[in-house]
């Protein structure tokens, strides 16, 4: 069973606002992603991050920084919550072998007023 | 690059069998997933299949894997109300940073 934990699980804020977004792992994966996913529901690599201290953006351009500090913990963080980046956004975490299937927290659903 | 394909959407009756089909262009594939995907969740792996394979069997679900025309399915025996989901196949290659996903199929099961 997968452990992977996001919170909050929805999150109303207004413009302009900064929020961080919680993702931390049990497993001790090294591995870890954020992907954004659109109401037509395709996927979007967004950051991911290969272990401490080690992060890079993915495919998608986002506003969003993320940092990985520790191995269990992955924040992402916008500065200035806009409109435009309400979405659901989804953490994962695998381990270090190319093949490793990935395993999702529940997500976090975002809404920018 | 790399790109995974699905059709939008899939409607089946109860107890009747459903099929969803994946393509897929990368070739060194060495991988192949099925994820699940319930109202408001996360994605749930449900199998996965190795490149070298033909048919992997597990329960209810059968994957087919045709690597020359590049095709994956994934079959649901004796489709459930509770099998009404969003299905997204997913491909992962030695040197990929993570693994490429389709646009998700949603599977509608109708009582």
């Amino acid at each position: 069973e997968a452990d992977i934990y996001q919170t909050p699980r929805y999150l109303v804020i207004g413009t302009g606002k900064k929020i961080t977004l919680e993702c931390s792992q049990t497993m001790g994966h090294d591995k870890m992603y954020w992907y954004q996913q659109d109401p037509g529901m395709e996927l979007h690599l967004i950051h991911y991050s290969y272990g401490v201290n080690s992060t890079e953006k993915g495919d998608l351009s986002s506003e969003s920084t993320v940092s990985r500090i520790r191995t269990e913990h992955f924040p992402l963080t916008l500065e200035s919550a806009r409109p435009s980046h309400t979405s659901q956004y989804l953490c994962a975490s695998s381990e270090s072998g190319y093949n490793s299937p990935l395993h999702f927290g529940n997500g976090t659903r975002l809404t920018v007023t | 690059g790399e790109d995974v394909e699905q059709s939008l959407f899939l409607s089946v009756r109860e107890g009747d069998s459903s099929v969803i089909n994946c393509t897929y262009t990368d070739s060194s594939s060495t991988y192949l997933y099925w994820y699940k995907q319930e109202p408001g969740a996360g994605l749930q792996l449900l199998t996965y299949i190795f490149s070298n394979m033909d048919m992997k069997q597990d329960q209810r679900l059968t994957v087919l894997l045709n690597k020359k025309d590049k095709h994956l399915s994934l079959r649901i025996a004796d489709t459930q109300t509770g099998d009404s989901a969003i299905y997204f196949c997913a491909e992962s290659g030695t040197g990929r940073r993570a693994l490429t996903f389709g646009s998700g199929t949603r599977l509608q099961v109708q009582p």
